[in-house]
């Protein structure tokens, strides 16, 4: 049962375009939510992140939206550069009582120079 | 200066050994994690310690037991090793917030392990 779900497995964009990277939850006691970016033989690098009681976080050129209603949310990078090419995980997680993170399956982002 | 390491970084073995792998992080935190990442690519996490108390343990097989000497280091001994043990594991670490809140989770570079 995976609470965490990334359903586009790749994406392809231009440099200069924005990346629209996905992630929905089925567990609605999620409150804490993060992005983290892969490069290849490399461990997982924290890259945003968003409580809940939030639903607009930016830093730099990523902004992650939360949709609770619709337990979804989203990486924007805008603009993309060929180096933010990477696997992108998506966690979920609560803001207390447990330290787990729930992660999806990942997205390989490929920013086409 | 790195935050997280692991070593090894590969390790190949054959079925039915013990093995170990260390990992350490010079973060000051007092959290940490072991994570396994499958061949399907799913990151789930395994073990954490904090302060060197055991307070996740999700559903693994005894035949792997952590270990944390102290709170900058957490091992993961493996016994009996099956070919379905075959995966990259990942140790993480944060700092366990006075607040109770969440702290970001920082981890190593993994260590790649192919049961033969």
């Amino acid at each position: 049962d995976q609470q965490v779900k990334q359903n586009s497995p790749s994406l392809s964009v231009q440099e200069g375009r924005i990346s629209i990277l996905n992630c929905d939850y089925t567990n609605s006691m999620f409150d804490y939510f993060l992005w983290y970016k892969k490069y290849p033989a490399e461990g997982p690098t924290f890259l945003i992140s968003i409580s809940s009681i939030k639903d607009k976080n930016e830093d730099g050129r990523f902004t992650v939206f939360l949709n609770k209603s619709a337990k979804h949310l989203s990486l924007h990078i805008v603009p993309s550069q060929p180096g933010d090419s990477a696997v992108y995980f998506c966690a979920a997680s609560f803001t207390s009582g447990t330290y787990k993170y729930i992660f999806g399956t990942g997205t390989r982002l490929k920013v086409l120079a | 200066d790195t935050a997280v390491s692991q070593t090894p970084k590969y390790l190949v073995t054959q079925m039915g050994n013990d093995k170990s792998i260390k990992c350490e992080q010079n973060l000051g935190h007092d959290t940490m994690y072991w994570y396994k990442q499958d061949s399907k690519k799913f990151l789930k996490i395994m073990f954490s310690y904090n302060n060197k108390e055991l307070i996740i343990n999700e559903t693994v097989p005894n035949r792997f037991s952590p270990k944390s000497p102290d709170k900058a280091h957490l091992n993961l001994h493996i016994n009996s090793l099956e070919l379905g043990d075959s995966a990259v594991y990942f140790c993480a670490s944060s700092q366990f917030s006075l607040t109770g809140d969440q702290e970001t989770q920082y981890f190593g570079p993994g260590t790649r392990l192919l049961v033969l």
